[in-house]
């Protein structure tokens, strides 16, 4: 498995609250991603990164902020969280950008906003 | 742009029947296409991928599919299910920026 870590596993969090989730790896890849996962929405792109301090808005990133101040982390911070954000986060990684890389992916964090 | 549809949301079947789950893309470049899958409670693993060349490309756990470029599709299948493939399946293209963009999902329910 590729050495990915996702923290906290599982979270519930109150209706305007900061909540950061982290994605840690081992693998020295350059590209990091963070997804969130709804059903009948599949996988939907948040934030990405392409290098320390270097990251970009994917699909959905209202409402979400990243930083990446060393390779092996990535935190995903949900600035005032709403019941909307209720859902299922997977942190990926690649080695490249090239698009015929192959993306490995975290085990999840299920964060629950009531 | 690139874009995924999964045609179908959910499909029964039983053990040892065949299995298709079916995906269109549509991209306006080049594409390079994957299938995952995700058991349950778990993250995302690759099943297969379509890089370049044969159109038939076989995966794990006896999956293979099929690129067809004149349908913008890459139907999974797999001859004969076990019930250990119950899972859910995502189809997922990327094209020349760095992002991977994936459909909404295919529920495999594998019954005895």
């Amino acid at each position: 498995d590729a050495g990915i870590t996702q923290s906290p596993r599982h979270k519930v969090t109150e209706t305007g609250t900061p909540v950061t989730l982290r994605c840690h790896q081992t693998e020295n890849h350059r590209y990091m991603y963070w997804y969130r996962q709804d059903p009948g929405h599949g996988l939907r792109l948040i934030h990405y990164s392409y290098g320390v301090k270097d990251t970009d808005k994917g699909e959905v990133s209202d409402g979400y902020s990243v930083s990446r101040s060393k390779t092996e982390d990535f935190l995903l911070t949900l600035e005032s969280a709403t019941s909307s954000q209720t859902s299922v986060y997977f942190c990926a990684i690649k080695s490249s950008g090239a698009p015929n890389t192959e993306a490995f992916f975290g085990q999840g964090t299920r964060l629950t906003v009531v | 742009a690139q874009s995924v549809t999964q045609l179908d949301s959910q499909v029964p079947v039983f053990e040892e029947a065949p299995v298709e789950l079916r995906c269109n893309y549509s991209s306006s470049v080049s594409v390079y296409l994957f299938w995952y899958v995700q058991y349950p409670n778990q993250g995302l693993q690759l099943l297969l991928k379509y890089l370049s060349g044969s159109t038939l490309v076989k995966g794990i756990n006896g999956f293979e599919a099929e690129f067809n470029k004149s349908q913008t599709s890459f139907h999974l299948r797999k001859p004969s299910v076990h019930i250990s493939d119950t899972a859910e399946y995502f189809c997922a293209v990327s094209s020349s920026d760095y992002k991977l963009s994936f459909g909404a999902g295919t529920t495999v329910t594998v019954r005895a």
